[in-house]
């Protein structure tokens, strides 16, 4: 069955910190790979997401992330985080075949002080 | 814009209760899919279908069915509902082609007492 594995619960920065989110998956197979965010009080909306070429992939408000297969890995960074990018942020996977759910993380707290 | 509804945002039911949450999807998607969002769990599959009158478990099924009469729509039943079944539930649907990204609503906080 597939997992995915999000090392941090919660992440604590001050504004312009760099971030790196990590995020692990289990899976042998062919994978899509995406990055969610949730910010308080709101649905969730994704952020970037990764099917196939370049394995570094950006998505929206400078984030991106990069995907590693032989580390079954794809990790979220931002250079210089603001304070509005306080949400939690879920990684997840899904098969690449049809008839096939997301997995999700567990999530991490991103907390920007300003 | 895909638009994901759900029917209410916040519900207070009691202990064994009939719960319905009903889910409503505007871009003609084939899948849809429920799951549960709790604190340090992450979200949890329910269920999902991926075409009218099907439907799929997921991770936790237990104590949950589902109804998929019409495309667009896809309802969550909460049977007899207990305590441990107070949880944020999102709904959320995607198309069956190549993309795989799935569209959220807003979420149902619902309260068993």
């Amino acid at each position: 069955a597939q997992s995915v594995s999000q090392h941090n619960h919660h992440v604590i920065l001050s504004e312009a910190a760099s971030l790196e989110l990590g995020c692990n998956y289990s899976y042998g197979g062919t994978v899509n790979l995406f990055w969610y965010v949730q910010y308080p009080g709101q649905h969730l909306q994704l952020l970037l997401k990764y099917f196939s070429g370049d394995p570094l992939v950006k998505g929206i408000k400078g984030f991106e992330a990069e995907f590693i297969k032989s580390k079954f890995s794809f990790n979220l960074r931002k250079p210089s985080v603001q304070w509005s990018d306080t949400a939690e942020y879920f990684c997840a996977v899904n098969a690449n075949q049809a008839g096939t759910a997301l997995i999700f993380g567990k999530g991490t707290t991103l907390s920007v002080s300003s | 814009d895909v638009k994901v509804t759900q029917s209410s945002r916040y519900l207070v039911k009691r202990t064994g209760e009939k719960v319905f949450l009903e889910c409503v999807q505007d871009m003609d998607h084939e899948n849809m899919f429920w799951y549960r969002q709790d604190p340090g769990l992450g979200l949890r599959l329910i269920y999902f279908s991926y075409d009218v009158k099907m439907k799929e478990k997921g991770d936790i099924p237990e104590g949950y069915s589902v109804s998929r009469e019409k495309k667009e729509r896809f309802s969550l039943i909460l049977e007899s509902a207990s305590t441990n079944q107070t949880s944020m539930y999102l709904c959320a649907s995607r198309n069956s082609g190549s993309s795989y990204e799935q569209y959220f609503g807003p979420g149902t906080r619902l309260t068993v007492t």
